[in-house]
């Protein structure tokens, strides 16, 4: 089945430290993957997707690049502000099975 | 655009009560999804529709669980009877028929006492 394993946290960092979350995945077929963001009392958001091998994901500093070798899909950035404190979830999406699996998340703060 | 909206936000209830939460997807999106997340997890797939015919809905605990999408819009996910494993956040979401990306709604926050 599908699965997706992504680093424990929390994660504390100081404002403008570099982030890496690390998420590793195991599928059937080609999914495509995503990772969300959750902040604090709301729903889930698309941060950013790649849907096929060696694309590369990005938005608002963050990136991530889609490694059928080693089936990672790490998140990056190269300096986090304290307003990027929240949850992140890496997903996969099995088209054939039309659903997404989700990571537990990995819970960032960022300190000024 | 609106979002998916859900409502209510917020239900703490008994055990044994029955409860229900309402989704109103994304206009046009025929893909609907109710998740469940539970504290500290990811959000797992209760049950998926393509417009109203209930397509996934295998991990639906149907002894006490059932959902409706009348009409192919909204829909409706309800518990009856709550237990206390059922607490959680209960998340909607919807996308365009075919498409990975999903939206989601902010959620309801089920607290059984």
């Amino acid at each position: 089945g599908n699965s997706v394993t992504q680093m424990e946290g929390p994660v504390t960092l100081s404002e403008e430290a570099f982030l890496t979350i690390n998420c590793t995945y195991t599928a059937t077929g080609y999914p495509s993957l995503f990772w969300y963001v959750q902040y604090p009392g709301e729903g889930l958001q698309l941060l950013l997707k790649a849907t096929k091998a060696d694309d590369k994901g990005s938005n608002k500093g963050f990136e991530a690049t889609y490694r059928k070798e080693t089936t990672s899909f790490h998140l990056e950035k190269g300096s986090v502000q304290v307003s990027d404190s929240a949850v992140y979830f890496c997903a996969l999406h099995n088209t054939n099975a039309g659903k997404s699996t989700f990571g537990d998340g990995t819970t960032l703060t960022v300190k000024p | 655009e609106a979002g998916v909206v859900q409502s209510p936000r917020y239900k703490i209830i008994e055990k044994k009560q029955p409860v229900a939460f309402w989704c109103n997807p994304i206009s046009g999106h025929n893909t609907l999804y109710w998740y469940r997340q539970n504290l500290g997890q990811g959000p797992e797939l209760l049950i998926r529709y393509e417009n109203e015919e209930a397509v996934d809905d295998s991990q639906l605990p149907k002894d006490r669980f059932s959902a409706e999408r009348l009409k192919g819009v909204d829909s409706t996910l309800k518990i009856q009877p709550a237990e206390l494993g059922d607490s959680a956040v209960y998340l909607c979401a919807s996308s365009l028929r075919g498409e990975s990306e999903a939206f989601f709604g902010q959620g309801t926050r089920l607290t059984v006492v």
